[in-house]
């Protein structure tokens, strides 16, 4: 799997959009890019997954540039219940590849 | 879908102990993965299966460890002779598979050892 890299941490206020940018600059051309979240005491949970170009749900937005090396996930107008971890990750999960989770970046919404 | 179920959702044992966590997956889902986390780290891969057989088992995991899944149904994950340093919460994570994988995660167990 690609390696990732994203922000330990961010701050933010209800309202406003949040914007979480992943790095991986040695993604290859079958990988596909999903982002999960966690909240305290849970198992992490799907949020959107994309291989290029803009994907959009009822959670959020996937941004990916052309050339694929970074991805930001867009959180539009957070509440205080979007406080989570939350973790890129990177690869052609259909291979025989175990799935490896980061570190992550902690968001913390303030009121 | 009824989710990934896991159980127990909290396990307290004394050192030494051989302690056994299931995992119910989603039932159409033919692979299955273990992870270890604890707090302040992301969730660390201990192994995973596609149906009964078990690809992949991480070499950071001692021979303490051991996962089953027969029949490619439920899995178990036994931990022998508990260590301190196996407290940690134990999820389970199911999926189709695919290119496009999407992992779902069941609630966790989480394992305190006195």
């Amino acid at each position: 799997l690609a390696k990732t890299t994203q922000p330990i941490s961010m701050d933010s206020y209800e309202g406003q959009e949040v914007n979480i940018t992943c790095s991986h600059n040695n993604i290859a051309t079958n990988d596909y890019i999903t982002w999960y979240q966690q909240f305290p005491s849970q198992g992490p949970r799907f949020i959107i997954q994309g291989y290029k170009t803009k994907v959009t749900n009822e959670v959020a937005s996937l941004f990916i540039p052309a050339d694929r090396k970074s991805s930001t996930l867009s959180l539009p107008r957070v509440s205080l219940s979007d406080t989570a971890v939350y973790y890129c990750l990177v690869g052609d999960i259909g291979r025989d590849d175990k799935i490896i989770f980061g570190k992550g970046t902690r968001l913390h919404i303030l009121p | 879908d009824t989710g990934v179920s896991q159980d127990p959702r909290h396990k307290i044992t004394k050192r030494g102990q051989n302690v056994t966590f299931r995992c119910d997956p989603i039932s159409e889902h033919n692979r299955l993965y273990w992870y270890r986390q604890t707090l302040g780290q992301g969730p660390e891969f201990l192994t995973y299966f596609q149906n009964e057989a078990q690809l992949e088992k991480s070499r950071l995991l001692s021979d303490r460890f051991s996962a089953e899944r027969p029949k490619g149904s439920f899995s178990t994950l036994e931990i022998q002779r508990t260590e301190q340093g196996d407290s940690a919460m134990y999820l389970c994570a199911s999926s189709y598979g695919g290119q496009d994988e999407k992992l779902f995660f069941g609630s966790g167990t989480q394992l305190s050892v006195l």
